[in-house]
């Protein structure tokens, strides 16, 4: 069974940049979430994706958005960035059942975007 | 999500049990009780989650009170890999995410 993957592990960017981060599901899983975790605290949930459209979204601006594969993949897309918006970017791999209910989440290794 | 409350720290023996405390008093009737934990740096690992039974797995054991008010995760032979941020999240299982506090910093003593 693979884990879920992520890349690329670090990153640094200029601000006003735009970035794309990579994740790949866990096999078998069918919904992909991305969260941001700034220094110090705990991760912030920025949105969920599942059969490829977004059906969940955190408090985030619109300039995070997102894509999932028809392979469960996903890539979250954040434009003009912002010095605050350097942190670890987590993505989490789930299954979605038929009736709706969300199974546990397995969580990347992250990537580290550094934003100067 | 409810709201969770747990110590901002707590110390451990190796070999003896780690038993972290959750309070999750405003946990609704559809919300799981969720663990997670995160070693430095490194993405949270999921532990265990029950709604109103204990469960317990190669990892861990969950208590959950009979007034879902709180719960216990107990790590029953704790080790220095150990060491970690556990967290605890009340959470429905729908498409809303996962809601993360600071957790409890766990640290194992050799």
């Amino acid at each position: 069974e693979t884990g879920v993957t992520q890349s690329p592990t670090h990153l640094i960017k200029t601000r006003g940049q735009q970035v794309t981060l990579r994740c790949s599901s866990q096999s078998g899983h069918n919904t992909v979430s991305w969260y941001q975790q700034a220094l110090g605290q705990g991760p912030q949930f920025i949105f969920q994706y599942y059969r490829e459209e977004e059906n969940g979204r955190g408090n985030f601006p619109p300039r995070f958005s997102g894509l999932q594969f028809p392979n469960y993949s996903s890539e979250l897309n954040v434009n003009a960035l912002e010095l605050d918006d350097s942190a670890l970017y987590l993505c989490a791999s789930s299954l979605t059942s038929g009736g709706g209910y969300i199974y546990e989440q397995y969580f990347g290794p992250g990537t580290r975007l550094t934003v100067t | 999500d409810a709201k969770t409350t747990q110590p901002t720290s707590m110390d451990c023996a190796e070999g003896r049990a780690a038993n972290l405390p959750c309070n999750h008093s405003t946990i609704s009737g559809n919300e799981y009780v969720y663990w997670y934990r995160q070693i430095h740096s490194q993405g949270p690992q999921y532990i265990i989650h029950g709604l109103k039974n204990n469960e317990t797995n190669e990892m861990a054991s969950l208590i959950i009170t009979e007034d879902r008010k709180s719960s216990t995760l107990i790590l029953p032979h704790a080790t220095l890999r150990d060491t970690a941020v556990y967290y605890c999240i009340a959470a429905g299982g729908g498409a809303d995410g996962l809601t993360f506090g600071k957790g409890t910093h766990l640290i194992i003593q050799p």
